[in-house]
């Protein structure tokens, strides 16, 4: 059975620095596309970064470009979001993503990151 | 990287069917049959109710359906049920490997 698990979540300051982590279970997440989705309370859904199986590629949400990295430990069987220079908009519950035929097809139960002073 | 487009809310009673729209432009939901749709009740994570336009995950009951015409998607909830109540939202593949989302669209079921 497929299982995704985030952790890491928590209040930080503007400018602040944090890292989810999201453990898998039931399939191998070097040989998957991987993302990232967060939703902002009572908000909708919103793409925010992606790693692709050959090569290692990364892909960036506007919104989060040159401040995110995804990025997977294929010995842990972990996917990581590093988060740097956050804002109060970056205030959201972040889910990891397992992709399949080009859609999110398992989800995490997610995390919360809470961005205030 | 625009969101795509959907009604923010939509109702029908039991019995009933309804149809969400999802509207894109050439560069992601008319340019690829990658759109996907997903169920979330309030507090749990997102689940895939409908992936490459029209296929639909095994345990997805056939009440569900999608489709595709142009820079839309729709998906058709036929039979609704008062489980069906919930938020849904449409995603699709777009140039160079983004992703994007609808806004998403509040079903309600009367």
């Amino acid at each position: 059975e497929v299982q995704l698990l985030e952790s890491g979540g928590g209040l930080v300051q503007p400018g602040g620095s944090l890292r989810l982590s999201c453990a898998a279970s039931g399939f191998t997440v070097s040989t998957y596309v991987m993302s990232w989705v967060r939703q902002a309370p009572g908000k909708g859904l919103e793409w925010v970064s992606v790693i692709i199986v050959s090569g290692g590629s990364t892909y960036y949400a506007d919104s989060v470009k040159g401040r995110f990295t995804i990025s997977r430990d294929n010995s842990k069987n972990t996917l990581y979001l590093h988060m740097s220079s956050l804002r109060a908009e970056d205030t959201a519950v972040y889910y990891c993503a397992k992709l399949s035929n080009y859609a999110f097809d398992s989800w995490g139960q997610g995390t919360l990151v809470s961005v205030s002073s | 990287q625009s969101a795509l487009t959907q009604p923010p809310s939509a109702s029908g009673s039991p019995g009933q069917s309804v149809t969400i729209s999802c509207t894109g432009t050439s560069s992601d939901v008319g340019g690829y049959n990658y759109v996907s749709w997903y169920q979330q009740h309030p507090g749990k994570a997102p689940k895939l109710m409908i992936y490459e336009v029209s296929k639909r995950p095994s345990g997805v009951p056939d009440r569900f359906s999608g489709s595709k015409s142009g820079n839309t998607a729709s998906l058709t909830v036929s039979g609704l049920q008062a489980e069906d109540e919930a938020d849904y939202y449409c995603s699709s593949y777009a140039a160079n490997n983004n992703r994007l989302f609808g806004g998403g669209t509040k079903l309600t079921v009367l």
